[in-house]
């Protein structure tokens, strides 16, 4: 089955500064990556996803690129502000109707 | 206001006991899902269902049992099996279009289970 793995597992950044999580699947069949923001105590939000036919995809300081050779996607989020703070989950689809979830990553902003 | 919700945000078991987490989406979704999260974890799937009076296994099944009597409702029920169930527990759901695309999950805001 698919297997997806999410790096770094923690992330410091500076206010301003960019932050970039990586995550790689397995399955060459997976077609939909989404990442999602998950604040404490709640549940986790979607804040961008990208389909296996495009390569990048923007929304304000957000982006998601996807490499399907490599087998591998990333979110950044640029200009980064201490709301920004949570844990990422990067996830891939396979079979359509399942995700497979990234280990997350908890990004700190420090103002 | 149109999502889903889970009752009761926060559940205590004791030992033996059966415990029911409820679901409920007014979204308009064939698709439901329950997943488990542990301290620093990622999310397991438990079970998940594309249909009213359908279900299947997701990856960490054993000791929990779910129903789908109605498409807005998908209870999930921790049973005395499970020997480990402190954790918290997310409920999702989709839109069901059928074939290879897959979907958006929306989530709720969760049900942490603890045991007495």
């Amino acid at each position: 089955g698919e297997n997806v793995e999410q790096h770094p597992s923690t992330l410091s950044v500076q206010e301003g500064d960019s932050a970039v999580i990586k995550c790689t699947y397995s399955d060459s069949a997976s077609n939909y990556f989404p990442w999602y923001k998950q604040e404490l105590g709640k549940g986790p939000q979607l804040i961008i996803d990208i389909r296996s036919n495009v390569g990048e995809k923007k929304d304000q300081r957000i982006a998601v690129t996807l490499n399907k050779t490599a087998k591998h996607f990333s979110l950044h989020i640029t200009e980064t502000q201490p709301e920004d703070s949570a844990v990422y989950f990067c996830a891939a689809s396979n079979p359509p109707d399942k995700l497979v979830f990234g280990a997350g990553t908890i990004l700190r902003v420090k103002s | 206001d149109g999502g889903i919700t889970q009752s009761p945000k926060y559940l205590f078991r004791k030992e033996g006991q059966n415990v029911t987490l409820s679901c409920e989406q007014n979204l308009n979704h064939d698709a439901m899902y329950w997943y488990r999260q542990d301290p620093g974890q990622g999310l397991r799937l438990i079970y998940y269902s594309q249909i009213v009076n359908d279900f299947q296994k997701g990856d960490i099944a054993e000791g929990y049992s779910v129903s789908r009597e109605k498409k807005e409702s998908f209870p999930l029920t921790v049973t005395s099996a499970q020997k480990n169930p402190t954790a918290f527990y997310l409920c999702a759901s989709s839109i069901n279009r059928g074939g290879s695309r897959g979907e958006t999950q929306y989530f709720g805001p969760g049900t942490r289970l603890l045991v007495l």
